[in-house]
């Protein structure tokens, strides 16, 4: 069935280092790939998407790219900040217009 | 636009009560997701509308839940009757077509 699989889990850097988060996704008609930065006690929210038509999107410190071959892609943070620290999620749309949403990445940049 | 509106923020309930969650979708948008987020299983999706209609409701974990959209501007999900395990953050999400889902604050609900 449709999935999506993200690692790791949980994700712990120095303050300035950088920060790789990866999803794979199952359905090959998936075309557009969005990720959301969920703090805590609030909602997710939008950070970077990306569609299929490209293969890397960048928006300042944060970067998302796309290999739709291997059907995989990935957050790419530069420069951590403590303000970085959240709870991250990819997703992957799927026929009917929803989200398959991985399991989250708790990110914690230790300043 | 004030964004997805969500009521109440917060809901304490007894084993057995009726519970019903409100959304309001941001105006325009033609796609309404209901979700729900605990710690073991993270965000899930429970129902799914297009254009008021339901789509897919292959989420929804029992007969207990139901959910209707009667208007483009509003959505409930009921849970009848509540259940401990019940207990979670419920998000409410809408999209204009297949484009940026924006979520809702949540109704955290607690069922003792």
């Amino acid at each position: 069935g449709e999935n999506v699989e993200q690692h790791p889990s949980t994700l712990s850097v120095q303050e300035g280092d950088s920060a790789v988060i990866k999803c794979t996704y199952s359905d090959s008609a998936s075309n557009y790939f969005p990720w959301y930065k969920q703090e805590l006690g609030k909602r997710p929210q939008l950070i970077i998407d990306i569609r299929s038509n490209v293969g890397e999107k960048k928006d300042q410190r944060i970067a998302v790219t796309l290999n739709k071959t291997a059907k995989h892609f990935s957050l790419h943070i530069t420069e951590t900040q403590p303000e970085d620290s959240a709870v991250y999620f990819c997703a992957a749309n799927v026929e009917g217009g929803k989200l398959i949403f991985g399991q989250g990445t708790e990110l914690s940049v230790k300043p | 636009d004030a964004g997805v509106i969500q009521s109440p923020r917060h809901e304490v309930t007894e084993m057995g009560q009726e519970v019903t969650l409100r959304c309001k979708p941001i105006s325009g948008h033609d796609y309404l997701f209901w979700y729900r987020q605990t710690m073991m299983r993270g965000l899930e999706l429970l129902i799914y509308f297009n254009n008021n209609v339901p789509i897919d409701d292959s989420g929804m974990p029992e007969d207990r839940f139901s959910a209707k959209m009667p208007n483009a501007s509003f959505s409930t999900l009921k849970i009848q009757p509540s259940e401990p395990r019940d207990s979670a953050v419920y998000f409410c999400a809408s999209s204009f077509s297949d484009g940026e889902q924006f979520f809702g604050p949540g109704t955290r609900l607690t069922v003792l």
